[in-house]
């Protein structure tokens, strides 16, 4: 199983353009996750998906949109990059069932806009 | 929403000693605590967790105590090494986590 998996690992934009970030699992997971981490900073809630075709905000959501077509695929968007949203983007899964509550997390995606 | 802060901010201590990191929450509904460890330039990784209905858990060298009625849970760690060097972040809530600042820790050899 490869987990969590984003794509791409590096990205450098310019302001004003814009992209999409692809977060996938292979475990089945119900609950997926979009978190931004910026230095001397925890990580932050962007938004988040407790089942395909659903999706909510999180604690900072603006500039951002999100789908979850698919079970195992969660797309962030950034339809206008903004230099404030130069950060360190990490993807996480966690199942529903059972007794874990544990989200695992992907390789992150570190994006520069200039 | 929640709200977690974490204490300290630094720590370093000497390799075979003990470290500690507190943490405080604002939601009283919160029934999940996990602790994680980051290295530099990696993915946050789970160490320990406990959930609202257990008073501390142990894992080897790692421990995590809780306290409901303070709202504040602790991650311990005995007899550092060099490798337990990494930035720590505490969390709470249920599905939807909301995480501490993070603690750097430096176990000096």
């Amino acid at each position: 199983n490869a987990g969590v998996t984003q794509t791409p690992k590096f990205r450098v934009l310019k302001t004003g353009q814009s992209m999409t970030l692809l977060c996938a699992q292979d475990m089945n997971h119900e609950y997926m996750y979009w978190y931004r981490q910026d230095p001397g900073m925890g990580l932050r809630l962007i938004h988040y998906s407790v089942g395909e075709g659903t999706t909510a905000k999180g604690e900072v959501p603006d500039g951002y949109n999100v789908s979850r077509l698919k079970k195992q695929n969660f797309l962030l968007g950034l339809e206008s990059a903004a230099p404030s949203q130069t950060s360190v983007y990490f993807c996480a899964s966690r199942s529903r069932q059972g007794s874990s509550y544990e989200q695992y997390f992907g390789p992150g995606t570190r994006l520069t806009v200039t | 929403g929640e709200n977690v802060e974490q204490h300290p901010s630094t720590l370093s201590v000497q390799e075979g000693d003990s470290a500690v990191i507190k943490c405080t929450y604002s939601d009283s509904a919160s029934n999940y605590f996990p602790w994680y460890k980051q290295e530099l330039g990696k993915r946050p990784q789970l160490i320990i967790d406990i959930r609202s209905n257990v008073g501390e858990k142990k894992d080897q060298r790692i421990a995590v105590t809780l306290n409901k009625t303070a709202k504040h849970f602790s991650l311990h760690i005995t007899e550092t090494q060099p490798e337990d060097s990494a930035v720590y972040f505490c969390a709470a809530s249920d599905y939807k986590l909301s995480f501490g600042a993070g603690t750097t820790v430096t176990v000096r050899a």
